[in-house]
This record gives structure tokens, sequence and C-alpha cells, in this order.
């Protein structure tokens, strides 16, 4: 029930398109849901986060979906650049877990100049 | 500056012996944690701390160990008890804060075992 699933394992996209992540998660104490960013050989980054009185959070070209009735959500990467090849990880966590996040496997990004 | 330390960045492990990776931060947070990262299964919790003198078993604690004594370090003993220690070892932490869950991370630090 700890579970967050991530898809798809790696995505690649041509410079300017729409990059799409995917997350389930199980537990419904989750009431917060971060997505991070790392670079190769550094440690991740926070990148967008969003709780659950809301359906959609939007930072520049990054925008989270929130689907709480299916337990889903996503990151959308408009106009994506060469430079947002990364591994994004989504990651929930609950309120009774004060802090402590499940991350999900990783989606490794590659896009195409 | 404000940040997350690892040191060392590349480690390099026999086979029997434990190891100690530090991990120091000077963001004045409560809560510290310890990660492993392997290729295509995300990051793992190995142990976690609230407060000084205090720490929880996380996901895979089995064959590793940590101390909690001062709120700026975390420091973490992979020891030769760990099947498979070869991995990427990450530290983060989080302030005690209503409403915000955000972890902070260290760079990393790269144990090979030869």
């Amino acid at each position: 029930q700890q579970q967050v699933k991530q898809s798809p394992q790696s995505l690649i996209v041509q410079k300017g398109g729409i990059s799409i992540i995917n997350c389930a998660y199980e537990n419904t104490a989750f009431d917060y849901f971060p997505w991070y960013q790392q670079f190769p050989g550094k440690g991740p980054a926070l990148l967008i986060a969003i709780r659950p009185d809301v359906s959609e959070k939007k930072e520049g070209r990054f925008t989270i979906s929130f689907n709480k009735s299916a337990k889903q959500f996503s990151l959308h990467i408009m106009d994506s650049q060469p430079g947002d090849s990364a591994t994004y990880f989504c990651a929930a966590s609950s309120g009774t877990s004060y802090g402590k996040l499940t991350f999900g496997q990783g989606t490794i990004l590659t896009v195409h100049p | 500056d404000g940040g997350i330390t690892q040191s060392p960045k590349y480690l390099f492990r026999k086979e029997g012996q434990n190891v100690t990776l530090s991990c120091e931060q000077n963001l004045n947070h409560d809560a510290m944690y310890w990660y492993r990262q392997d290729p295509g299964q995300g990051l793992r919790l190995i142990y976690y701390s609230q407060i000084v003198n205090d720490f929880q078993k996380g996901d895979i604690a089995e064959g590793y160990s940590v101390s909690r004594e001062k709120k700026e370090s975390f420091p973490l003993t992979v020891t030769s008890a760990q099947k498979n220690p070869t991995a990427f070892y990450l530290c983060a932490s989080s302030i005690e804060r209503e409403g915000t869950d955000t972890q902070y991370f260290g760079p990393g630090t790269r144990l090979t075992v030869l």
C-alpha cells in the first residue's frame, strides 16, 4: 500500500515537444506529491509539488496534474529542451509519516535537439 | 552557503570492511535521511532521524547503521553484513514544519566494493 508506481521507465522527446510522466499510488493517506529532477552524478532537486486540494499546479514549463479519485498524478513538461534531459522521480508522503517520502522508480527523459 | 555536503564523492571498499559515509548540513533542519539508489529502482530509504539522538529504520536498514549525535551530522556506516553495498548513497534533510515536506539532497557518495 506504500508503493508509488511510475511510468514510463524511459522517454525520448524531440525539442519543443511535450513530455508526460505518470505516477499512481495506493495509500489514500498520502497528501503531498513532489517531483524531483536528477542529473547524472548529482543529488535530486525538488522541481514542483502539489497537495490534493488542487487538481493542477503550474510553474513555468512544468505542470502537475492530480486526479484524486483515480489516485494518479502526472508531470507535464511543455516545450521540452535538451537541458531537461534528466531522471525524474515522483514521490508521496502523508502527515502520519512526516517527511518520509515514498519514491517512484524514476523516468529517464532524453530530449533530442 | 547553506546546503548538504557528503563525503567522499567516491569510495572503494574491500569485501569484509566497514565504511562510514559522511553527511553534514548547515540548513538547521531537524530531520535527516539516508537513501540508496540503484539503477531502475528509484530511491530506497535506509534510515531516518527526526531529532538528535533518535533514528528509525527505513525500508532497507539491514547491514547499515547510523548515529545522530549532532543536529548537523548523520553519518552512515555500511557494514560487512550488507550483502550488495555497491550503490549511490544520498543523504537528505528536511525541516520540521507543518505543510513542508521538502527534502533537500546532498550530491551523493558512490560506493564500490572491490
